[in-house]
């Protein structure tokens, strides 16, 4: 079984300052890993994903991640917020070989920008 | 259409009434899913369609929540006999399922935002 575990709930910064927000990760298999976002009122959309390689992965808007196996990590930054960055992120894992239905979502963490 | 469209945006409707939800997905998505998202929650899965059939109705929380999906396109979420805790975000995805499945990311509509009075 897969579990995802987002541990802040809430993350307030300033605008410009950079942000880390934090997800780690259970799983007996491999899995493929997932950051979206969802701003108000909205469905959720899609930042960044890692399938393979490079365990560094850019997304959308200034966003990258970075995969860590050993700590079973993957931890989505930004080095400089901006007010529109205002939004709920989720972190969802999906195990290698699995019907398409095995996608884990974590809790969420909502990110408000201070001006 | 462009994306997943889902309808309608907002239900406000009395405790005890049947409703139902529709959503259409991406053109040539054969998986679709449904969640549901209360209020400060993160997203609580319901039922999953492969074309027409769903092989995975594990999240339906009571037998007053059922699914169906005609044509391997559009699919109708109903919640007979409305009640309070039902008022919620009900999200739809699809997803193209190719490759091995899981590398394939969800594409959300903005969801439904259903209030039960």
């Amino acid at each position: 079984a897969q579990s995802v575990t987002q541990l802040d709930s809430q993350v307030p910064v300033f605008e410009e300052a950079p942000v880390e927000l934090r997800c780690n990760y259970s799983s007996s298999v491999s899995v493929y890993l997932f950051w979206y976002v969802q701003y108000p009122n909205q469905g959720l959309q899609l930042l960044l994903k890692y399938l393979s390689g490079s365990t560094l992965v850019k997304g959308i808007n200034g966003f990258e991640a970075e995969f860590n196996k050993s700590q079973t990590s993957f931890h989505l930054r930004k080095p400089s917020v901006h007010i529109s960055d205002t939004a709920e992120y989720f972190c969802a894992v999906s195990p290698f070989l699995s019907s398409a239905s095995k996608i884990i979502f974590g809790s969420g963490t909502r990110l408000s920008i201070r001006p | 259409g462009a994306g997943v469209s889902q309808s309608p945006s907002n239900k406000v409707t009395e405790k005890g009434k049947d409703v139902e939800l529709r959503c259409d997905p991406i053109s040539g998505h054969t998986a679709l899913y449904w969640y549901r998202q209360s209020l400060g929650q993160g997203l609580e899965f319901l039922i999953y369609f492969q074309g027409n059939s769903a092989p995975d109705k594990s999240g339906l929380p009571s037998d007053r929540f059922s699914a169906e999906r005609t044509g391997g396109s559009v699919s109708t979420l109903t919640i007979q006999r409305t009640q309070q805790e039902d008022s919620a975000v009900y999200l739809c995805a699809s997803s193209y399922l190719g490759g091995t499945g899981g590398e394939q990311p969800q594409h959300f509509g903005d969801g439904t935002r259903l209030s039960i009075l």
